[in-house]
């Protein structure tokens, strides 16, 4: 399957700063790349979808000012946590799609644990 | 929101089969199953996929009923690398919506 990275692994941050996330799609191209935020022992939550050259959409309830999406290129997405506070701690992964309309397999990174204290 | 009930956890025995069930009782006739995995503090891992027909691959095998209204996921041989919260997704669009997903505890 395609690989997907993040960086960084893990971050910690203090209360009221930004923290950048990083998905590179390394093995192939993508136009589109999804956000997905895990608290514990929590399923996944598909936060925004973003896509190359426009701009992300979002899921309701999540805040487009506070978690800025920008797919600048093909291979490379990023997340942005603007003014973190302790309950923007998660588990924050992304994903790249690949295949046609209805058979969009989505490969994931090893996503990035943010602490914010 | 996701379409799929998965029974919360399960066991079973290192070397033996493990069936894992999915209920996607409202799926359209366009929309196809997938299943991935997640062990923990890692990304979901792509196990195998598809639309009516039985499929298999290296991993595990999907049998998917007629109707379409539910799905298993076959691991043929069970490892203790195979303990893992395991996801069933059907695909509307080119979202995925998670649902709780099956713990699978592989037991020596």
């Amino acid at each position: 399957g395609a690989v997907v990275s993040q960086h960084p692994s893990r971050v910690i941050c203090k209360s009221g700063t930004s923290v950048k996330i990083e998905c590179r799609s390394l093995d192939f191209q993508a136009t589109t790349m999804f956000w997905y935020r895990q608290f514990p022992k929590q399923s996944l939550m598909l936060m925004a979808t973003s896509n190359e050259g426009s701009k992300a959409t979002y899921e309701q309830g999540v805040e487009k000012d506070k978690f800025l999406i920008n797919h600048a290129s093909l291979t490379l997405s990023t997340l942005t946590v603007t003014s973190a506070h302790p309950e923007d701690s998660s588990f924050y992964i992304c994903s790249s799609a690949s295949g046609g309309p209805y058979q969009e397999t989505q490969y994931f990174g090893p996503g990035t644990r943010l602490l914010v204290l | 929101d996701a379409k799929t009930t998965q029974p919360p956890s399960m066991d079973c025995a290192e070397g033996r089969a493990a069936n894992l069930p999915c209920n996607h009782s409202t799926i359209s006739g366009n929309e196809y199953v997938y299943w991935y995995r997640q062990i923990h503090s890692q990304g979901p891992q792509y196990i195998i996929h598809g639309l009516k027909n039985n499929e298999t691959n290296e991993m595990a095998s999907l049998i998917i009923t007629e109707d379409r209204k539910s799905s298993t996921l076959i691991l043929p041989h069970a490892t203790l690398r195979d303990t893992a919260v395991y996801y069933c997704i059907v695909n509307a669009g080119n979202q995925f919506y998670f649902g709780t997903g099956t713990s699978l505890t592989v037991i020596p």
